[in-house]
């Protein structure tokens, strides 16, 4: 099983839909949690992170469930401009601090 | 603002020769890191350092090696170029380890023929 695992992509949706991804993570002792967003062929950029309150930036909103292992991203809205690669990354403190990216969800958003 | 910069931004190397990824930060970040990317596997961490003299081994070292001098410079090593070395390879530095947003560089993508 791998230590992060995200939905199967891709997601095909129209501009205006609200679209949701979901990661899963497997080490229980996880200590930080983001959303990246990484664009066709560019470097993953901070999208958000992640907190045990939940958090909302504009139409994305970020949710942490520790007891389930679980985040998820609400992208509410789409653009066209949010078409791109979502990254759950995970990190944590045993056996050495490690940060965990997951192989991303990709998102076509289409007028 | 640089951020994080690499070089270069395309490389073809043939099987067995080496070479040397460059990075360099102008944050002051005391850690780096590199990872490869390869399609459906997401990044995967090859070193990372801590500081200036210090560096580790991360998930995928084998066939790599780095060193830190100084604050603001990472560079990786590849020193016999295999076809499974055919990536695209980013490297990151950050303010701390794991709970600050890390800055990628804009990535190397490496062919090995």
């Amino acid at each position: 099983r791998k230590e992060v695992e995200q939905d199967p992509g891709p997601f095909n949706v129209p501009e205006g839909a609200t679209v949701a991804f979901n990661c899963t993570y497997s080490n229980s002792a996880s200590q930080s949690f983001f959303w990246y967003r990484q664009d066709c062929r560019k470097e993953p950029k901070l999208l958000m992170s992640v907190y045990s309150s939940g958090n909302e930036d504009g139409r994305f909103t970020a949710q942490l469930n520790r007891a389930s292992q679980y985040i998820s991203l609400l992208i509410r809205d789409s653009k066209l401009s949010d078409s791109a690669t979502y990254l759950c990354v995970v990190t944590g403190n045993t056996g050495g601090f490690k940060t965990i990216f997951g192989a991303g969800t990709r998102l076509f958003v289409k007028a | 603002n640089a951020g994080v910069t690499q070089t270069p931004k395309f490389q073809v190397l043939k099987t067995g020769q080496s070479m040397t990824l460059q990075c360099a930060q102008d944050m002051n970040h005391e850690y780096m890191s590199w990872y490869r990317q390869d399609p459906g596997m997401g990044l995967r961490l090859i070193h990372y350092s801590v500081g200036a003299g210090i560096t580790d081994q991360g998930e995928v070292p084998n066939g790599y090696n780095v060193s830190r001098s100084t604050t603001e410079d990472f560079p990786l090593r590849l020193l016999s170029a295999a076809p499974s070395q055919t990536s695209v390879y980013f490297c990151a530095s950050s303010y701390s380890r794991g709970n600050t947003e890390a800055f990628f560089g804009q990535g190397t993508r490496l062919t090995v023929v």
